[in-house]
Formats: structure tokens, C-alpha cells, sequence
């Protein structure tokens, strides 16, 4: 079974643009996941999608958002890109339930200029 | 807010030795405590976890062990290999979608 897949892996912007990254859950996975994981911070919960809707949310600005299709593929996008959101950012997926263990994706390293 | 946290950053062991990587969390309503392996360029791999109604759990060359008493959480590596060299985290799940993580040990074997 094929494992979580983000794309890009690398992306390299300018502050002030905007990013939108991709992940494909395992299959049959509904539940996806984002985490943000830098050297200061480590890693940290962005937000969590089943059914295409948000059920948890991180301690994130409102550029920071999600969503998630009927196939549940997820994207995340950031605006107005700022130095500081440079970082791995990691998607997770899971069967369903908040007791379901979830499965990391490679990431997509993102750099801020 | 209540973390989980990593007792030491680093941990440096002999080949062939045991390794012991612990974790102390404080948030006494988890429900679900995993171990996670994170190697250069790659995201975290699913090691073993543990519920909060077990003390012990075995897997292929790891052992969790979990010490409700005193929030501890600790991760045993048998007969360590130079393929276990990276950061090993400690999440806790408690039930609200999202996992939290501890800072991470970096591992490194001695040859």
C-alpha cells in the first residue's frame, strides 16, 4: 500500500507570496493532518480534516488554512508568506478516529527569502 | 498548555547496546502515547504506541513503557544499530484529532 504523498517536496518563495502544498492520504484514510515542524518550535498542529471538514485547528494566524476534497486529498495554503514560515510542514493520515494512528508523509520543505 | 517533553536532546550509544530514550508528559487526561522515528529528509515513522490502560508494550527490538504514576514514558531499543541513528519523538493523543509532540532525541551509534 502506497504510503502519504506531499507535493512539492521543495519550495522556495519570496515574503508576501502565497503557497499551497498538497497530500494524498494512505488509502482508504479519511483523516488528514497538517504539522509544521522547525528547529525552535519542533512540531506543531496545524489543523485536522475528515469528511472535508475541519475538526481541530492549531494555535495558527488566519493565513494558515486547509481543506479537503471528496477524495480526501488535502491541501494547505499560506498568504502573505513571512520569514518565519519557513519549515518542514508534514501531513499525516489516519483511518478516522482520533484514536487511529497516524502516518506521516516525507513533507515539503518550504523557504522563505 | 500541557507538552510532552524528552528528558535529554541527544543520546549517544555503542552499537549492540540497549538504548533507553524517555518522556515525561504532563497532561494526565492522555489517552494514547507513540513513538515516533525521524530520519534525515523524511517524515516521522510510526514505531509503537501505547494506551493509557497498559503499562508495557513489546514490539520488534522496542519496548514501550509507560509509568502513569509519574507521567513518565520511555522507549527501549535492543541490540542498537547503526539504522537507529535519528530524532525519536514522543506524541500524546488525547482524543481531540491532533497529536503533541515532544522536542525530539537525536540518537547516534557508536560503531
Amino acid at each position: 500500500k502506497a504510503g502519504v504523498t506531499q507535493t512539492p517536496r521543495y519550495l522556495i518563495k519570496t515574503r508576501g507570496q502565497q503557497v499551497t502544498l498538497s497530500c494524498s492520504p494512505i488509502s482508504g484514510h479519511r483523516s488528514v493532518s497538517w504539522y509544521q515542524q522547525t528547529p525552535g518550535q519542533g512540531l506543531q498542529f496545524l489543523f485536522e480534516y475528515f469528511s472535508e471538514t475541519q475538526r481541530n485547528k492549531g494555535n495558527f494566524p488566519g493565513r494558515f488554512s486547509g481543506r479537503q476534497f471528496s477524495n480526501s486529498r488535502s491541501e494547505m495554503n499560506v498568504s502573505t508568506l513571512e520569514l518565519g514560515d519557513s519549515a518542514l510542514y508534514l501531513c499525516a493520515s489516519s483511518r478516522a478516529t482520533a484514536e487511529d494512528t497516524q502516518y506521516f508523509g516525507p513533507g515539503t520543505r518550504l523557504t522563505v527569502l | 498548555g500541557e507538552s510532552v517533553g524528552l528528558h535529554l536532546p541527544t543520546l549517544s550509544v555503542q552499537e549492540g547496546d540497549n538504548s533507553i530514550i524517555n518522556c515525561a508528559y504532563s497532561n494526565s487526561a492522555s489517552d494514547y502515547f507513540i513513538w515516533y522515528k525521524q530520519e534525515s529528509g523524511k517524515g516521522p515513522q510510526f514505531i509503537i504506541d501505547i494506551r493509557s490502560n497498559m503499562d508495557k508494550r513489546q514490539g520488534q527490538r522496542v519496548t514501550v513503557l509507560l509509568n502513569k504514576t509519574v507521567k513518565h514514558l520511555s522507549l527501549q531499543i535492543a541490540a542498537t544499530q547503526p539504522g537507529d541513528s535519528a530524532v525519536y519523538f514522543c506524541a500524546e493523543n488525547m482524543n481531540d484529532y491532533k497529536l503533541s509532540f515532544g522536542a525530539g532525541t537525536t540518537v547516534t551509534v557508536r560503531a
